[in-house]
C-alpha cells in the first residue's frame, strides 16, 4: 500500500506570502496525485490533480502543484496567500487500481495572517 | 445534482448503542467509500464497494458493517458503539477506471460518551 507523508501538520503564512506545503508518496509505480482542501467544518474539495502530462499542474484559485517522479514528491505552492486559503490542505495517491482506492497524507493545516 | 448527501449531520451516542449512517450519490458512480478523519491521522478508509453488490475492507474496518444497497447507497453501520469510534465519517464516490477524483459529502459527526 502507498505512503503519503506530509511532514508539516500546521504552516502558519504571513497574508501575500508566498506558500509551501510538502508532500512525499512511497511508491515509484505509477500514481495519480491529488491535493484535496477542507474549509472548516466541511468537506474536501478537489484542489487539483495531476493525472499525465505535463508535471505542472494549476488550480483556478491560484494554487499549483509539480509532479517530480524522481523525488516521489508533489508539492503544492501559492506565490501569494490570502486570508481565504485558511483551511486544511490534504495529498493523496491512487495507484489507479481495483476500486481506485486513495490514501491520504495527514493533513496541513494552512493559517494565513492578516 | 445533489452531489454525495450523508445523514445525520452529528449524532452523539452511547457506548453499546447502535446506529447507520447513510449515504447516497446521484453521479452514477460505481465506487463508493467510508472514511473516518481524526485529528492528526487524515482520512482513514474503514470500507469500500467498488461496484454495486460488492464490499472489501479497507485500512480500520474493526467493528463496522457497511452494506451497498443499490448503485446510489451505501450505509455504514455501527453495531456497537465505543468511545474509540468517535470521528468525523466521509462518504465517497468515483467513477471507475483509475484516473478519477474522489466526490466527497459533508461529512457526519458521531460523538461516543
Amino acid at each position: 500500500a502507498q505512503s503519503v507523508t506530509q511532514l508539516d501538520s500546521q504552516v502558519p503564512v504571513f497574508e501575500e506570502a508566498p506558500v509551501e506545503l510538502r508532500c512525499n508518496y512511497s511508491s515509484s509505480v505509477s500514481v495519480y496525485l491529488f491535493w484535496y482542501v477542507q474549509y472548516p467544518n466541511q468537506g474536501l474539495q478537489l484542489l487539483l490533480k495531476y493525472l499525465s502530462g505535463s508535471t505542472l499542474v494549476e488550480s483556478i484559485n491560484g494554487f499549483e502543484a509539480e509532479f517530480n517522479k524522481s523525488q516521489t514528491s508533489f508539492h503544492l505552492r501559492k506565490p501569494s496567500v490570502h486570508i481565504s486559503d485558511t483551511a486544511e490542505y490534504f495529498c493523496a495517491v491512487s495507484e489507479g487500481t481495483g476500486a481506485n482506492n486513495l490514501f491520504f497524507g495527514t493533513g496541513t493545516r494552512l493559517t494565513v495572517i492578516p | 445534482n445533489a452531489g454525495v448527501t450523508q445523514t445525520p449531520k452529528f449524532q452523539v451516542l452511547k457506548t453499546g448503542q447502535s446506529m447507520t449512517l447513510q449515504c447516497a450519490q446521484d453521479m452514477n458512480h460505481n465506487s463508493m467509500y467510508w472514511y473516518r478523519q481524526d485529528p492528526g491521522m487524515g482520512l482513514r478508509l474503514i470500507y469500500y464497494s467498488a461496484s454495486e453488490g460488492t464490499t472489501d475492507k479497507g485500512e480500520v474496518p474493526n467493528g463496522y458493517n457497511v452494506s451497498r444497497l443499490n448503485k446510489r447507497e451505501f450505509s455504514l453501520r455501527l453495531e456497537s458503539a465505543a468511545p474509540s469510534q468517535t470521528s468525523v465519517y466521509f462518504c465517497a464516490s468515483t467513477r471507475t477506471g483509475g484516473n478519477y477524483e474522489q466526490y466527497f459529502g459533508p461529512g457526519t459527526r458521531l460523538t461516543v460518551t
